[in-house]
């Protein structure tokens, strides 16, 4: 099992760019989940998805639309890209029950200019 | 609301040392509580998790937290220092509540440097 995966790893946009974060998961997941990490501010939830067809808002959305067409995959859009989304993006998984974790994928950093 | 406070943003202990990272939470439900950590350039890992029963939980790497309801927290420590331990060490709360979307509150983080 390859668990959550991230493409790209790294990318640069200039202000006013779109493009789309694609995040895919073979553990047969229900919920997955988009962060983004700032020095000094943790990890703060974007939007998350329940279920195949279904996305909600988190703590941060404005800029950002997200995608969940098939259980696998949650894509996360820029739509114009802005200097403020220059982050490190961390797309995370799981099914739940008793344990409740989240289990993460390498992280997409990305550079707005 | 949930809420996770993490003192302590640079920790630094010599290599032998005991680790101690601090974390207090705020949950007006009882809390699912989490240590994650992160090395360089790389995702979140989990070390350990609190759910329900024994308080002290053991986790990867020698880790161990002690969930103290009374105090509100979850510390980790470690008796002996690796350098290998230097990371950058996440708390976080999950708390169920309407929707049962099992959302994580994270912590700021405390980088954590082991001197030789």
């Amino acid at each position: 099992n390859a668990g959550v995966t991230q493409t790209p790893k790294f990318r640069v946009l200039k202000t006013g760019q779109s493009m789309t974060l694609l995040c895919a998961q073979d553990m047969n997941h229900e919920y997955m989940y988009w962060y983004r990490q700032d020095p000094g501010m943790g990890l703060r939830l974007i939007h998350y998805s329940v279920g195949e067809g279904t996305t909600a808002k988190g703590e941060v959305p404005d800029g950002y639309n997200v995608s969940r067409l098939k259980k696998q995959n949650f894509l996360l859009g820029l739509e114009s890209a802005a200097p403020s989304q220059t982050s490190v993006y961390f797309c995370a998984s799981l099914t739940p029950g008793a344990t409740r974790v989240q289990y993460f994928g390498p992280g997409t950093r990305l550079t707005v200019t | 609301a949930q809420s996770v406070t993490q003192l302590g943003s640079h920790v630094s202990v010599s290599e032998g040392a005991l680790v101690l990272l601090r974390c207090n939470y705020s949950s007006s439900v009882p809390p699912y509580l989490f240590w994650y950590v992160q090395y360089p350039n790389q995702g979140l890992q989990l070390l350990l998790k609190y759910t329900t029963g024994a308080t002290l939980v053991k986790g990867i790497n020698g880790f161990e937290a002690e969930f103290k309801k009374s105090e509100t927290s979850f510390h980790l420590t470690k008796p002996s220092a690796h350098m290998s331990d230097a990371a950058e060490y996440f708390c976080a709360v999950s708390a169920f509540s309407g929707g049962a979307t099992n959302k994580l509150i994270f912590g700021t983080g405390t980088l954590l440097a082991v001197q030789p």
